[in-house]
């Protein structure tokens, strides 16, 4: 069956970089892009941007430009979401999703930032 | 930007009962291939959103058919009858005919 199965929680600290992988089963993963969905604590889902799983581009909405990377490891069916130089801000659960309409969801990565 | 516009906040039912979400976007859903991508999701606690309905009207595998959407355009509604425990949580509108948006949210709880 098709899942998306995300890296565990992380706990970082202000100006450290984290790393989240999506691994995905069940499908030919270049077949679909992959895209980031961020939720801060009681809050709704914002979109962050996708990646072609095609092509390795990616397109980040304009909250996440400059210090979020999107890539890939289509040898291993894998995305993953790179955060860069953390802030508080950054706390929140990740989540990756299948393709534009996004009927797959991984299960979400907390991140947790704090001195 | 497309701005979505998700109602009501916070919707207290009955089991049993009927409830229904609306999404009103600031511009036109309408693709330039025809059609229409807004999506519904339930969101329920510490778990992922999981897809209830596509391109507005389209149930996913496995969703009841208490639940059922409609709309055109810029207006769009999630309808839920016979509202039961498990239909309980956070509800999201999500369009990606321009990029992604979504609705700020609608929290389904009991009266």
């Amino acid at each position: 069956q098709i899942q998306l199965v995300q890296s565990g929680p992380e706990l970082k600290k202000p100006g450290e970089s984290v790393k989240i992988s999506c691994k995905a089963s069940g499908y030919t993963f270049t077949n679909y892009g992959m895209y980031w969905v961020k939720q801060a604590p009681g809050q709704g889902l914002q979109y962050m941007g996708w990646i072609n799983t095609e092509t390795g581009k990616p397109t980040y909405a304009d909250d996440f430009k400059g210090r979020f990377v999107f890539f890939l490891e289509t040898s291993a069916s894998t995305a993953y979401l790179q955060i860069n130089n953390l802030k508080n801000e950054d706390m929140a659960t990740y989540f990756c999703a299948r393709g534009t309409t996004a009927y797959y969801w991984g299960q979400g990565v907390m991140v947790t930032v704090s001195s | 930007d497309v701005v979505m516009t998700q109602t009501p906040v916070s919707l207290p039912v009955s089991l049993g009962g009927q409830a229904s979400i609306s999404c009103r976007s600031s511009q036109s859903l309408v693709h330039s291939n025809g059609n229409t991508y807004l999506h519904w999701y339930l969101q329920k606690p510490g778990q992922s959103p999981q897809l209830l309905i596509y391109r507005v009207s389209n149930r996913f595998s496995g969703v009841p058919d208490r639940f059922s959407g409609s709309g055109s355009g810029t207006d769009f509604t999630l309808k839920i009858s016979r509202v039961e425990p498990e239909d309980l949580g956070d509800y999201y509108c999500l369009q990606s005919t321009h990029s992604w948006t979504f609705g700020g949210g609608t929290k389904l709880e009991l009266k």
